[in-house]
């Protein structure tokens, strides 16, 4: 059974910084490509970042230069480090495995409060 | 990049069935879309992939009452014989050119 678990969210303030981690189970994370959702209070779902099986990483705009997207295969864990975060960062985080185009299994994410 | 336009909004009663709209934009016609659950307080779920054909594969565990259409750039999400457990917010999703979108959900209220 596929499954993923994320940690790492909390609050943090302004200018800091995070890492989230998404334990994976069930698959094999470097075999597949890996994407981070999140989504802001009361809002809609938002894209931030998907990694490919060869490696490639992408980033929405918003996001650009500051998150970057990472895996370790050792430890089939998907990472996201998140940098110069701001208000409009606060949001829950998922982490979801991609199959034939679409995303097809999410975490229960990890909700991340930046605030002072 | 494309856009999905989602109604916010959507009611209809118990053990009836609704039809949920999301529609591509102009120049996307073709694309493929997934569509989402998200009960309140949950993670997302994924229903299943909907080709412009009208062709769907649906995830695991997904009831018999979902099921999807196309016509031209508007992807359908059926779903008959409305549980109260069907009151979500629904989203589709598409992707292109190393981004993805998702659409800005409609909340399906079962009265």
């Amino acid at each position: 059974e596929v499954q993923l678990v994320e940690s790492g969210g909390g609050l943090v303030q302004p200018g800091g910084s995070l890492r989230l981690s998404c334990a994976a189970s069930g698959f094999t994370v470097s075999n597949n490509y890996m994407t981070w959702v999140r989504q802001a209070p009361g809002k809609g779902l938002e894209w931030v970042s998907i990694i490919y099986s060869g490696g490639s990483t992408y980033y929405a705009d918003s996001v650009k230069g500051r998150f970057t997207i990472s895996r370790d295969s050792s430890k089939n864990t998907l990472y996201l480090q998140i940098n110069s975060l701001r208000a409009e960062d606060t949001a829950v985080y998922y982490c979801a495995s991609i199959n034939g185009g679409a995303t097809v299994h999410w975490g229960q994410g990890t909700l991340v409060t930046v605030s002072s | 990049q494309p856009v999905l336009t989602q109604s916010s909004s959507a009611s209809a009663s118990l053990g009836s069935s609704v039809k949920l709209t999301c529609t591509l934009s102009s120049g996307h016609s073709s694309y493929i879309i997934a569509w989402h659950q998200q009960q309140p307080g949950k993670a997302p779920r994924y229903l299943m992939k909907l080709e412009d054909s009208g062709s769907y594969n649906k995830g695991s565990g997904v009831p018999d009452r979902f099921s999807g259409s196309s016509s031209g750039a508007d992807r359908y999400l059926t779903i008959s014989n409305l549980q109260s457990e069907d009151e979500a917010e629904y989203y589709c999703e598409t992707w292109d050119s190393n981004t993805r979108v998702f659409g800005g959900g409609t909340k399906l209220t079962v009265l």
